[in-house]
């Protein structure tokens, strides 16, 4: 059953503007994660955040976690053209499975 | 690096024939995994594995089958392949939970069945 589920579907900005998306879920998490996707590829890991924290950076890369929402926000500041990719949340309640939303379709114009 | 490697990147086959996906991974992980993608629907979990010989049915298994008899294997059989089963195919592996839970996937392999 779907567990994530990523909003907006697809987003199109400017190099060098911030990019937000946003995930929602449906149960008690143990942690969530966002990972990239290029087109025709597969998925690459980009970051974790576990239950008990609120917020992680990495990079260019801000990601927020609400529990009491069930929600997270993943953000990428000064967008690059590389950065245009599929985004996908992925929450993990048990540690061994994870659940996939649909994913945001991100462009970055140059 | 981890490195999870599948068989074949594209695949045409007809529908009735058996296929088999395979996925090797390098980094000695219990847990593998494969998921198909379809636009709209996200990843979709068919099969897991915890363990050599291990199985547990994910979201979507009708159709599929697996077999793990090595640690770094992890097979998806189609049985009798069908049109609605075009798709791509993913595979994953990570260590067990409570430890890195992090996903390491394969390239993909983009099935059409004719």
């Amino acid at each position: 059953s779907q567990q994530g589920e990523e909003d907006p579907q697809a987003l199109s900005i400017q190099e060098g503007e911030n990019a937000t998306m946003n995930c929602s879920y449906k149960t008690s998490i143990n942690n969530l994660q966002w990972y990239r996707q290029n087109s025709g590829r597969g998925l690459v890991h980009l970051i974790l955040i576990r239950s008990n924290e609120r917020e992680k950076h990495s990079g260019r890369l801000r990601v927020t976690l609400d529990t009491s929402k069930k929600s997270s926000s993943l953000l990428i500041t000064a967008s690059r053209a590389a950065d245009t990719a599929s985004y996908f949340c992925a929450a993990s309640n048990t540690g061994n499975q994870f659940y996939f939303g649909t994913g945001t379709s991100l462009t970055v114009i140059p | 690096d981890v490195k999870v490697t599948q068989s074949s990147r594209y695949l045409v086959k007809r529908t009735g024939e058996k296929v088999f996906l395979e996925c090797v991974q390098d980094m000695d992980h219990e847990n593998m995994f494969w998921y198909r993608q379809d636009p709209g629907l996200g990843l979709r979990l068919i099969y897991f594995s915890y363990d050599v010989k291990m199985k547990e049915k994910g979201d979507i298994p009708e159709g599929y089958s697996v077999s793990r008899e090595k640690k770094e294997r992890f097979s998806l059989i189609l049985e009798s392949a069908s049109t609605n089963q075009t798709s791509m195919y993913l595979c994953a592996s990570s260590l067990p939970g409570g430890r890195r839970e992090t996903q390491y996937f394969g390239p993909g392999t983009r099935l059409l069945v004719l």
